[in-house]
């Protein structure tokens, strides 16, 4: 079973709109949870990340959002563009180093222009 | 720029074959990852290894292994292809450390196990 468990499957938003992406955690050893995009033919890339001291950070038109209490945690984009048409995927590690990183499902985003 | 090259993009195999991915890295990084992602699964993590010939199981172990030799290289082995194996297999990398959790990726190889 996953130890991350990301929603929705797939998105579709229309260009300019808000896309939000929701994860949640069980296992309270995780220390550092990032987020990866990943465009077809291409490894997974790391778009933004969060430790469990802030409740959120933005970067640009995308934010973390973090609710330890809740074990939650969400990717907002901000003026969605088809640019961002895309998989995407939470993440939570752990260990020494946060080396033994556990993966959600995935997203698959589409931005309509 | 870090690189993390995979040695096949493409690769088929039949029942039984014993298979061989390579993956190497240039950047110097201390942690190496083998998941396999699979639609509607994710990436799930098969092994990582954190040093020269250090290594440790994630969570779908069974039926792989794994070889670090070298600090640059981290090599994942089917022991005998099944076609349950039939998956892509991404690579990547991690400085380690504080500060250094970013995973860096190969661009993956399609394993087809006939």
């Amino acid at each position: 079973q996953q130890q991350v468990k990301q929603s929705p499957q797939s998105l579709i938003v229309q260009k300019g709109g808000i896309s939000i992406i929701n994860c949640a955690y069980e296992n309270t050893a995780f220390d550092y949870f990032p987020w990866y995009q990943q465009f077809p033919g291409k490894g997974p890339a790391l778009l933004i990340a969060i430790r469990p001291d802030v409740s959120e950070k933005k970067e640009g038109r995308f934010t973390i959002s973090f609710n330890k209490s809740a074990k939650q945690f969400s990717l907002h984009i901000m003026d969605s563009q088809p640019g961002d048409s895309a998989t995407y995927f939470c993440a939570a590690s752990m260990g020494v180093n946060n080396n033994d990183m556990r993966f959600g499902a995935g997203t698959r985003l589409t931005v309509k222009p | 720029d870090v690189k993390v090259t995979q040695s096949s993009r493409y690769l088929v195999k039949r029942t039984g074959e014993k298979v061989f991915l390579e993956c190497v890295q240039d950047m110097d990084h201390e942690n190496m990852f083998w998941y396999r992602q699979d639609p509607g699964l994710g990436l799930r993590l098969i092994y990582f290894s954190y040093d020269v010939k250090m290594k440790e199981k994630g969570d779908i172990p069974e039926g792989y292994s794994v070889s670090r030799e070298k600090k640059e290289r981290f090599s994942l082995i089917l022991e005998s292809a099944s076609t349950n194996q039939t998956s892509m297999y991404l690579c990547a990398s991690s400085l380690g450390g504080a500060g250094g959790e970013e995973q860096y990726f190969g661009p993956g190889t399609r394993l087809t196990v006939t």
